[in-house]
């Protein structure tokens, strides 16, 4: 593993079913996130975590979870998927050890809820 | 309300020089970062700014005034693979990033 990962790459997924987007990153980390993207807009966080052990709500959490058990993994759940979600989302890390804070992005997952 | 704002859409020629805008209104400051991000593709990092004035990276350049709540980002030489969508964000007061909608950098021959 090489930066971030996120699987699955693309997604079609019926309205009420439950999906989990996974994110792993190899370096180390102790800062990481979700954001969605949709067409117009900016950048939306949906939840974040500054280390293991902890997390919070970003601008958008509203029928979305996380966790986050150890310092690679942080997956983002949808509990019952409703096609206002349909976006792509992506998971970032940041080493956040002080003002500058560069985040790294995994490769994006592309979600269609029907 | 925080907001950032940028043009929707830039068009520029190949070899030129192109200067894409960002304002912003965040609620604290703690620096303003740019992101390149081609179709389809994840953001990459640019640029950070924190205190007024250039930074220069090679054929990109970003300027800050944090009294105008202004920043730009300066590209040069341009070549058909600057096409892409240049992101601002701003990191806020909690240390985390307000994103503007993006700029699409149309190139042309």
């Amino acid at each position: 593993i090489a930066g971030i990962t996120q699987a699955p790459t693309s997604q079609i997924l019926a309205a009420g079913r439950r999906m989990t987007l996974r994110c792993t990153q190899d370096m180390r980390h102790n800062a990481m996130y979700w954001y969605r993207q949709d067409l117009g807009l900016g950048l939306r966080l949906i939840h974040y975590s500054n280390t293991a052990g902890t997390t919070g709500k970003g601008e958008v959490p509203d029928g979305y979870s996380v966790s986050r058990a150890n310092t690679d993994d942080f997956p983002l759940t949808l509990a019952s998927a409703v096609p206002s979600q349909t976006s792509v989302y992506f998971c970032a890390s940041s080493d956040a050890g002080g003002n500058y804070n560069e985040q790294f992005f995994g490769p994006g997952t592309r979600l269609t809820v029907l | 309300g925080q907001n950032i704002d940028q043009p929707t859409e830039m068009t520029a020629t190949e070899g030129a020089i192109v200067q894409i805008n960002c304002t912003y209104q965040t609620s604290g400051f703690n620096g303003l970062f740019w992101y390149q991000q081609h179709a389809g593709e994840a953001p990459t990092f640019l640029s950070y700014n924190v205190l007024d004035g250039l930074e220069e990276k090679g054929r990109f350049s970003s300027f800050l005034s944090r009294s105008k709540g202004y920043s730009y980002l300066l590209l040069k030489e341009l070549q058909m693979k600057d096409s892409a969508s240049y992101l601002c964000a701003v990191m806020d007061s909690n240390y985390q990033l307000i994103w503007g909608a993006g700029t699409k950098l149309i190139i042309k021959p």
